[in-house]
């Protein structure tokens, strides 16, 4: 079993439509949490880090659930421009080892 | 330039040739990362420095990977006798501090 999951998709939206992707972790002890963007061919890029509190960056919001070892993004008024590869990343903070593991990524195609 | 630089872009070499990828870091940045991504998948962890020291290479697959960053900054990650599950695109981060990786674009590696 992975030690991120996510739904590879694609899913396929309608320009203005809101959608929601999820990820679950294994590792209890992973302490930090991200949402990372890839387009096709280039590289990974942090799109926002994930509080328990939950936050928002404009149309982007993402949440966090320790107990249940689950992430989610939600992205609002979809654009054109949001097609991508969305990765679920997690990281452990122990002993300076800082490096991230990432879910295989789900892909979002916005449609006009 | 001010982001991560890797070189080659491209390499196709032939099944049992050694290989060598570049990683030019964000200057200053301390903490150097390489990843492993094959197709259809999300970047796997190689190995992690710290300045000149390699505190992490959990992550090579076999003997047949090394890297080294000699002076603290910039990585070279060899491949000896090459296979062709090899093939995939090997990604390098940087960060300084606690601060999130910002990847290079990658070297995508064909082995034939």
């Amino acid at each position: 079993r992975k030690e991120v999951e996510q739904d590879p998709g694609p899913f396929n939206v309608p320009e203005g439509a809101t959608v929601a992707f999820n990820c679950t972790y294994s590792n209890s002890a992973s302490q930090s949490f991200f949402w990372y963007r890839q387009d096709c061919r280039k590289e990974p890029k942090l799109l926002m880090s994930v509080y328990s509190s939950g936050n928002e960056d404009g149309r982007f919001t993402a949440q966090l659930n320790r107990a249940s070892q689950y992430i989610s993004l939600l992205i609002r008024d979809s654009k054109l421009s949001d097609s991508a590869t969305y990765l679920c990343v997690v990281t452990q903070s122990d002993t300076g080892r800082r490096a991230l593991t990432f879910g295989s990524g789900t892909r979002l195609q916005v449609q006009p | 330039g001010a982001g991560v630089s890797q070189s080659p872009r491209y390499k196709v070499a032939k099944r049992g040739q050694d290989v060598a990828l570049r990683c030019d870091p964000i200057s200053g940045h301390v903490s150097l990362f390489w990843y492993q991504q094959a197709l259809g998948q999300g970047p796997e962890f190689l190995t992690y420095f710290q300045n000149e020291a390699q505190l992490d290479k959990s992550g090579l697959p076999s003997d047949r990977f090394f890297a080294e960053r000699p002076e603290g900054s910039v990585s070279t990650l060899k491949i000896q006798r090459t296979q062709q599950e090899d093939s995939a695109v090997y990604l390098c981060a940087s960060s300084g501090g606690n601060q999130p990786q910002h990847f290079g674009d990658g070297t995508r590696l064909s082995i034939l």
